[in-house]
């Protein structure tokens, strides 16, 4: 079966832009992740989605950031106004069952670039 | 607040000597531990993950790594490296916080396997 994919893969935005990133995961994998990865970074948590339950936003860095996801489909990740420090690649990634103990499959990412 | 150390950004190892890439950790609570390869221009995937039970766990490509508890580490090993390893490896853990396990991933460690 497919893997996790991702649209676009590259992104180029004037500041100031709206941009939305689209993740579809692995068909039945109820658990849905996204990240952020700055150049020479490690993976920086933004949101979760478990099933129907509420998404954990903890990670999101300001209120410019959201993201939606429909039942256990596609999620949207949307950055308003975009800023020159949100060139990073997002990643997402899905697990098959909702626990911290499951792997995650990720996405090849899309790069973020703001000029 | 959890945390991982990958202490060193860059890891130099000849083709068919064996290798490490370093990981420590700090968590409240028992932690679950993930190894991730992300090759050139490729997503991440899962390598190998420590859980509960035997602290030598073996994954993929012919890695392993032992959990520590006393040290607080979780090295990435391989018998002996080929020039294919060359990639770069995150260490993640995840351990109940605020309600919640997500994950958190070190800066990434880049090995690169010379012939």
């Amino acid at each position: 079966g497919a893997g996790v994919s991702q649209s676009p893969s590259n992104k180029v935005t004037e500041k100031g832009k709206d941009v939305e990133l689209r993740c579809d995961p692995i068909s039945g994998h109820t658990a849905l992740y996204w990240y952020r990865q700055r150049l020479g970074q490690g993976l920086e948590f933004l949101i979760y989605f478990q099933g129907n339950s509420a998404p954990d936003k903890s990670g999101l860095p300001s209120d410019r950031f959201s993201a939606e996801r429909t039942g256990e489909s596609v999620s949207t990740l949307t950055i308003q106004r975009t800023q020159q420090e949100d060139s990073a690649v997002y990643l997402c990634a899905s697990s098959l069952i909702v626990g911290h103990t499951d792997t995650q499959y990720f996405g090849p990412g899309t790069r973020l670039t703001v000029l | 607040a959890q945390s991982v150390a990958q202490p060193e950004d860059q890891v130099n190892v000849a083709e068919g000597n064996p290798l490490t890439v370093k990981c420590t950790y700090s968590v409240s609570g028992n932690p679950y531990l993930f190894w991730y390869v992300q090759y050139p221009n490729r997503g991440l995937q899962f390598l190998l993950k420590y859980i509960t039970g035997d602290n030598l766990v073996k994954g993929s490509y012919g890695f392993e790594a032992e959990f520590n508890k006393s040290q607080t580490s979780f090295h990435l090993k391989k018998p002996s490296a080929l020039v294919s390893d060359s990639a770069l490896y995150f260490c993640a853990v995840s351990a109940l916080t605020g309600g919640s396990y997500i994950p958190t991933f070190g800066r990434g460690t880049s090995l690169i396997v010379h012939p």
